[in-house]
């Protein structure tokens, strides 16, 4: 199993200018999850998913949107980047519907950097 | 808002010493993990504590839970300098089993 990967890992963007952020796990597990890490931070959750088609907002998900169309998939999309964005972003994801009860595993992070 | 944070923020000790490093949280918990971060690396899981169990070990790793307190321990017996990293604490956020809280962390080095 490759487990959770990540696409890009590095990425430079100007203000105003939007991507996606890809995540993809081969394990079959059923929730997802979208975080960041900023310097002197812990993680903070941006959006999470129980299971293909449900989507639901985490601690920070202004300037953030999410889907789900299947299992594997949890992509992260920046509509209108701004420097507050510069980050590192994590997926993760676990094989229960609850990430509080189950081992959460993790992709290695896009660092990304708004201009 | 964070749930848990560790304590002390950065700890330094020599290889072969033990590091011990605490976390407290704000509401109760069903469970409470504890994870490690190598430097430019993604969180990689160390061990799960339930709200009805006070100790548990894993390998030279013993993590304890207070619920009284709201506090939690993680001990690294016979450090390495491959136990440099992040440790953090992650617990259900408050009453909502579908978000993980992550406190700041306690960055760790061990010298040779």
């Amino acid at each position: 199993n490759a487990g959770v990967t990540q696409t890009p890992k590095f990425q430079v963007l100007k203000t105003g200018q939007s991507m996606t952020l890809q995540c993809a796990q081969d394990m079959n597990h059923e929730y997802m999850s979208w975080y960041r890490q900023d310097p002197g931070m812990g993680l903070r959750l941006i959006h999470y998913s129980v299971g293909a088609g449900i989507t639901d907002q985490g601690e920070v998900p202004n300037g953030y949107n999410v889907s789900r169309s299947t299992t594997e998939d949890f992509p992260l999309r920046l509509l209108s980047a701004a420097p507050s964005q510069t980050s590192v972003y994590f997926c993760a994801s676990s094989y229960h519907g609850s990430p509080t009860t189950d081992t959460q595993y993790f992709g290695p992070g896009t660092r990304l950097t708004v201009l | 808002s964070q749930q848990g944070e560790e304590d002390p923020q950065a700890l330094s000790i020599q290889e072969g010493e033990n590091a011990t490093m605490n976390c407290s949280y704000k509401t109760s918990i069903n469970n409470l993990q504890w994870y490690r971060q190598n430097s430019g690396r993604g969180l990689v899981h160390l061990i799960l504590i339930r709200s009805n169990e006070r100790e548990k070990h894993s390998g030279r790793l013993r993590v304890t839970l207070d619920t009284s307190k709201k506090s939690s321990s993680l001990l690294i017996t016979a450090s390495r300098a491959a136990d440099t990293a992040s440790y953090f604490c992650a617990t259900e956020s408050a009453f909502n089993d579908y978000k993980l809280s992550f406190g700041a962390g306690t960055t760790v080095t061990v010298r040779a």
